[in-house]
């Protein structure tokens, strides 16, 4: 079936270091989407991308849609410990949205 | 802030009990979702809706029933709740649109406990 694949389970920066996080589909979407789960929270929608090659930014956010529509990444440049959370993607294909696993982002002490 | 409400927020509940989850959204839409998350993991999708009298399993087999009578209300019930059961279940909707698909709205969740 179909399938969104996201990379790195976890990452591990110091505070003030960049982050990213990939997502590859099997198919080709319609969109992606990316939410945001903080410790003990739910996911909170951050973006949608629909565009071939579209890039999107928010502050130290850049969010990324691949050519061919089946890859998409996030990164944040200069983290800090706001941004500690899970980052999912989700892909629409089919009128449905799959997710991917997410990515942990954890800042070292 | 989405308008997307789950009671009970947390529930202990011992094996073999009946138990219903209530989800509620004030935004008019028309499309609902039931999610399983143990904590920090992947989403589950177990029942979604694309509005009344609609009801659709998701890819996560679940023992779970759910039904949709109102636009604004998607309870979830467990006839016979299990330790296996035990996990955060999430409640999300969106907008129906037959060509794309719409950012989710999630409730804050219930955190269930089968002992």
């Amino acid at each position: 079936g179909q399938q969104v694949m996201q990379i790195p389970q976890y990452q591990h920066v110091q505070e003030g270091e960049d982050f990213t996080t990939y997502c590859n589909s099997s198919t080709t979407l319609s969109n992606i989407q990316w939410y945001k789960q903080r410790p003990g929270g739910h996911p909170v929608f951050l973006i949608q991308l629909v565009k071939s090659g579209e890039v999107k930014k928010q502050k130290r956010l850049t969010f990324q849609f691949g050519e061919a529509k089946k890859n998409s990444s996030l990164h944040i440049t200069a983290t800090q410990t706001t941004d500690v959370g899970t980052y999912f993607c989700a892909g629409g294909s089919n009128y449905q949205l799959i997710w991917g696993a997410g990515t942990k982002l954890i800042i070292k002490p | 802030e989405a308008d997307i409400y789950q009671t009970p927020r947390y529930l202990v509940i011992g094996t073999g009990k009946k138990i219903t989850l209530e989800c509620s959204q004030t935004m008019g839409h028309d499309k609902m979702y039931w999610y399983q998350q143990d904590p920090g993991m992947e989403l589950h999708l177990i029942h979604y809706s694309y509005g009344v009298n609609s009801t659709e399993k998701g890819d996560l087999s679940s023992e779970s029933t759910v039904s949709r009578i109102r636009t604004e209300h998607f309870p979830l019930t467990l006839e016979s709740a299990r330790p296996s059961h035990t996990s955060q279940y999430l409640c999300a909707s969106s907008w129906n649109n037959p060509f794309s698909s719409y950012e989710q709205y999630f409730g804050p969740g219930t955190r269930l406990t089968v002992t």
